[in-house]
């Protein structure tokens, strides 16, 4: 069956970096994209990318290019999110979530599997 | 702001039917898809496409679309079901995706 497993809590400063993953299993790894949602404490889902597995190449939502990066390694079928610079209003739940229907190239259409997400938080 | 607006909340008396509605420019051209989020869980795929169900998605949820607004609908709708819904489609661009700010079910 699919999983994504992703990486634990993280607790960390302002300023710092963070780098959260997702191991992708039950499936071919390059079929499918792979999505990255926020949701901050209390409040919904919010798009930020998504990353074609096939090309590496990333697509970021507005909003979340510069401190945001979008990486895999297709040897352990894993992708990565990674901020840098982190603000307190980086604090939130992080989730994967892989793409069904439609052309991967294209990102797919839907989000069919997720992530069990990872909590970021930013404090001093 | 979202480029898809979902009423803050609703709710319904247990066994009755409830809609859920998502309204935006890009459903004009795009599929909804919905997610049920439950506290504390990940999201869930309810609906995808025209008016699919994934397996071991109930047969009371289903979906339907008209013009630039798309539906969620439970009939007879369980405890179980109470929870947040979260539509999603392409942007207008078609290059992006955007989900609606979700709305609270009560089961009452």
């Amino acid at each position: 069956q699919v999983q994504l497993v992703q990486s634990g809590s993280e607790l960390k400063k302002p300023g710092a970096s963070v780098k959260v993953s997702c191991k992708a299993s039950g499936y071919t790894f390059k079929s499918y994209a792979m999505n990255w949602v926020r949701q901050a404490p209390g409040q919904g889902l919010e798009w930020m990318g998504w990353i074609n597995t096939n090309t590496g190449n990333p697509t970021y939502a507005q909003g979340f290019t510069g401190r945001f990066v979008f990486s895999l390694d297709t040897s352990v079928s894993t992708v990565y999110l990674q901020i840098s610079s982190l603000k307190a209003e980086d604090t939130a739940v992080y989730y994967c979530a892989r793409g069904g229907g439609g052309s991967a190239a294209a990102g797919n259409e839907y989000f069919q599997h997720w992530g069990q997400g990872t909590l970021v938080i930013v404090s001093s | 702001s979202s480029d898809l607006t979902q009423d803050p909340a609703v709710s319904v008396a247990l066994g009755q039917s409830v809609r859920i509605t998502c309204q935006g420019d890009s459903l004009r051209y795009y599929y909804a898809s919905w997610y049920q989020q439950k506290p504390g869980q990940a999201p869930l795929l309810v609906i995808y496409g025209k008016t699919n169900r994934p397996s071991g998605i109930p047969d009371r949820f289903s979906g339907s679309s008209s013009g630039n607004t798309a539906s969620l609908t439970i009939t007879g709708a369980q405890a179980e079901d109470e929870a947040d819904y979260y539509c999603n489609s392409r942007d207008s661009s078609g290059n992006h995706w955007v989900f609606g700010g979700g709305t609270k079910l009560t089961v009452l």
